[in-house]
């Protein structure tokens, strides 16, 4: 098992521009996960996904992210238009779901906008 | 929500357990304790977890005290590459984890 999967490793990117960030879950896995890590703020959760579907995107900062899982195979978070304060670590994690089952984070996403 | 306490930080000699502990006075009786650790630059990673019971496995044992009120995470043999920060979360919904500031523990040599 490959585990979770993200790319890519390192974004540097300029402000104004896209930044798609990518992430392949675990096999069989039935929710996928997006966290931000910064100094300040700590671990945060962006929304999840539950079967593909959207449960809960209150953790969204601002209409500028938006994310998609279009199969149970692939999730993207992407930023448009991107803002310094956006950089951080972007982490995606996935489940079997349910009561009693922990989370198997990728390697995280670095992101930086200058 | 039930919410958890944990000391910022600790120290523990080589070789020696580490005890973490975590308060979660307000836990329903339905609810879990996970604990997550998060090594520098890389992902959390899972631990353990429990309900009522005392559970152990190949990297921690975890002791709930009878009223559920706190926990302890022991690791029996501390070694430097446990080194981390590690969370203790109580799960707010069936399928969503919310991360606190967590313990940040040194491993001394």
């Amino acid at each position: 098992d490959a585990g979770v999967i993200q790319s890519p490793r390192h974004e540097v990117t300029e402000m104004g521009q896209e930044v798609t960030l990518r992430c392949k879950p675990i096999s069989g896995h039935n929710s996928l996960f997006w966290y931000r890590q910064t100094m300040m703020r700590g671990l945060e959760l962006l929304i999840y996904f539950n079967n593909n579907v959207p449960i809960d995107d209150s953790g969204m900062p601002e209409d500028r992210f938006s994310a998609k899982m279009p199969n149970a195979s692939f999730s993207t978070l992407k930023i448009q238009p991107s803002e310094p304060r956006d950089s951080a670590v972007y982490f995606c994690a996935s489940s079997l779901g349910g009561e009693g089952r922990g989370y198997t984070f990728g390697s995280g996403t670095r992101l930086t906008v200058v | 929500d039930a919410k958890t306490t944990q000391p910022p930080s600790m120290d523990c000699a080589e070789g020696r357990a580490a005890n973490l502990p975590c308060n979660h006075s307000t836990i329903s009786g339905n609810e879990y304790v996970y604990w997550y650790r998060q090594i520098h630059s890389q992902g959390p990673q899972y631990i353990i977890h429990g309900l009522k019971n005392n559970e152990t496995n190949e990297m921690a044992s975890l002791i709930i005290t009878e009223d559920r009120k706190s926990s302890t995470l022991i690791l029996p043999h501390a070694t430097l590459r446990d080194t981390a920060v590690y969370y203790c979360i109580v799960r707010v919904d069936r399928d969503k984890i919310i991360f606190g500031k967590g313990t940040r523990l040194h491993i001394l040599p």
